[in-house]
């Protein structure tokens, strides 16, 4: 059974620091990997992807895969206030299966 | 370019009850799949559509059942309605079944008292 463990936090930063969000999975053959960000009572949205092993960029947003140690992170770089959000990993394993499988998520709190 | 829509928002109803969701996809896309997202868990994949057939079931029983059209919109429908099926329905849109972009819409919220 694939599983997606994520610390459920609290997280809490000050504004302008570094947000670390972890995410481990138990499927080897997990092939994407997504980060969505989900604000209290509204639904995920897709802020980062990746694919292959190594760092990926946009804007204040970092996503790292290490497909070795079954390890994916996210850092969010200058923290602000609106970044206090619920931040689901995912993983979609592609050979024969249609579905994304969720963490639980990790809330962020940035602290003004 | 109109994203996942989805109705109702909201609804209420009572145990034993059944419930139809509805959606449509985002323009371009071609497969709906179904999540349900219980208070303080990640969402739980229940299954997807493509080319009006059920290609893949997530672990849920036979009360939920699903339906796709011509025009790539779908239904949920749950039947029997447990004090446990309260939670937010969400319809996920994809070009492709294993289409690696997968965009949610705003959900429905169901509550059963």
């Amino acid at each position: 059974q694939k599983e997606v463990e994520q610390n459920s936090g609290p997280l809490s930063v000050p504004e302008g620091a570094i947000a670390s969000l972890n995410c481990t999975y138990s499927d080897r053959g997990s092939q994407s990997f997504f980060w969505y960000r989900q604000y209290s009572g509204k639904s995920p949205e897709l802020i980062m992807s990746i694919y292959s092993n190594g760092d990926k960029e946009d804007g204040r947003f970092t996503a790292q895969l290490n497909k070795a140690s079954q390890y994916v992170s996210l850092l969010i770089r200058d923290s602000q206030p609106s970044d206090s959000a619920t931040y689901l990993c995912a993983l979609y394993s592609g050979a024969g299966s249609y579905q994304l499988t969720f963490g639980k998520g990790t809330k962020l709190s940035v602290i003004p | 370019d109109a994203g996942v829509t989805q109705s109702p928002t909201h609804l209420i109803k009572t145990r034993g009850q059944q419930v139809t969701l509805r959606c449509s996809p985002k323009s371009g896309h071609d497969t709906v799949s179904w999540y349900q997202q219980a208070l303080g868990q990640g969402p739980q994949f229940i299954f997807q559509y493509y080319e009006e057939e059920e290609r893949q079931r997530g672990n849920f029983p036979d009360r939920f059942s699903g339906h796709q059209f011509p025009n790539y919109s779908s239904e949920l429908n749950v039947n029997a309605l447990l004090l446990g099926d309260s939670a937010l329905y969400l319809c996920a849109s994809s070009s492709g079944p294993a289409g690696n972009t997968i965009y949610f819409g705003e959900g429905s919220w169901l509550t059963v008292v």
